[in-house]
């Protein structure tokens, strides 16, 4: 059974701090890997998908990294701003059975201080 | 272009009524899942709905069912609620059963709460 681990979970830092997430996983098998980011109370807003395949991905200040045979992924933010105060949720797309699911992390949530 | 949609956005029940909670894919995806979020925890997959029809199923009870149209948009049926029914309910929707290059899109979530 996959299992997701994210660590910690909560962070506080000062604005302007560059930030490691960290996510890991138990099983190897994986399609692809994706963090997100969800406000208080809201839904999850997809912010990185990297392919098996790939080692990483990058989207403004956000970068992701995977390490399928280690099982780990870590999400880095630059330049941190109290705006990407949030709870960040890494999952997984595996095989389960006969069909593809996600299994998420339990998250880490983010506190930017101004 | 609307994207998921989700209705109620708040429902207080008590236990042991039934629920229905309701979700609109995004213009365009045919396949629905539905995830259940505990307050701190992570989604947990309920079940997916493709074609009209349950095609994968997760750790949850027979109380939890379901149902696709041929719209796409889908219910989520809760019967005999419990205390512990209490979360955040998501639905996600995408094109096809997911694969790998693909993400799905989640709605805002229905919030129920369990008294």
């Amino acid at each position: 059974k996959q299992e997701v681990t994210q660590i910690p979970a909560a962070l506080s830092v000062p604005e302007g701090e560059n930030l490691v997430l960290n996510c890991s996983f138990t099983d190897s098998a994986i399609y692809n890997l994706q963090w997100f980011r969800q406000d208080p109370g809201k839904g999850l807003t997809s912010l990185l998908l990297i392919q098996s395949s790939q080692r990483e991905q990058t989207s403004g200040r956000l970068n992701a990294s995977l390490d399928k045979s280690s099982g780990r992924s870590t999400l880095y933010i630059a330049a941190s701003q109290p705006g990407d105060s949030a709870t960040y949720l890494c999952a997984v797309l595996a095989l389960s059975g006969s069909a593809r699911q996600l299994t998420f992390g339990s998250g880490t949530q983010l506190t930017v201080l101004p | 272009d609307a994207g998921v949609t989700q209705s109620p956005t708040h429902l207080i029940k008590t236990r042991g009524q039934q629920v229905t909670l309701r979700c609109s894919p995004k213009s365009g995806h045919d396949t629905v899942s539905w995830y259940q979020q505990a307050l701190g925890q992570g989604p947990q997959f309920i079940f997916q709905y493709y074609e009209e029809e349950e095609r994968q199923r997760g750790n949850f009870p027979d109380r939890f069912s379901g149902h696709q149209f041929p719209n796409y948009s889908s219910e989520l049926n809760v019967n005999a609620l419990l205390l512990g029914d209490s979360a955040l309910y998501l639905c996600a929707s995408s094109f096809g059963p997911v694969r790998a290059g693909d993400t799905q899109y989640f709605g805002p979530g229905t919030r129920l709460t369990v008294l």
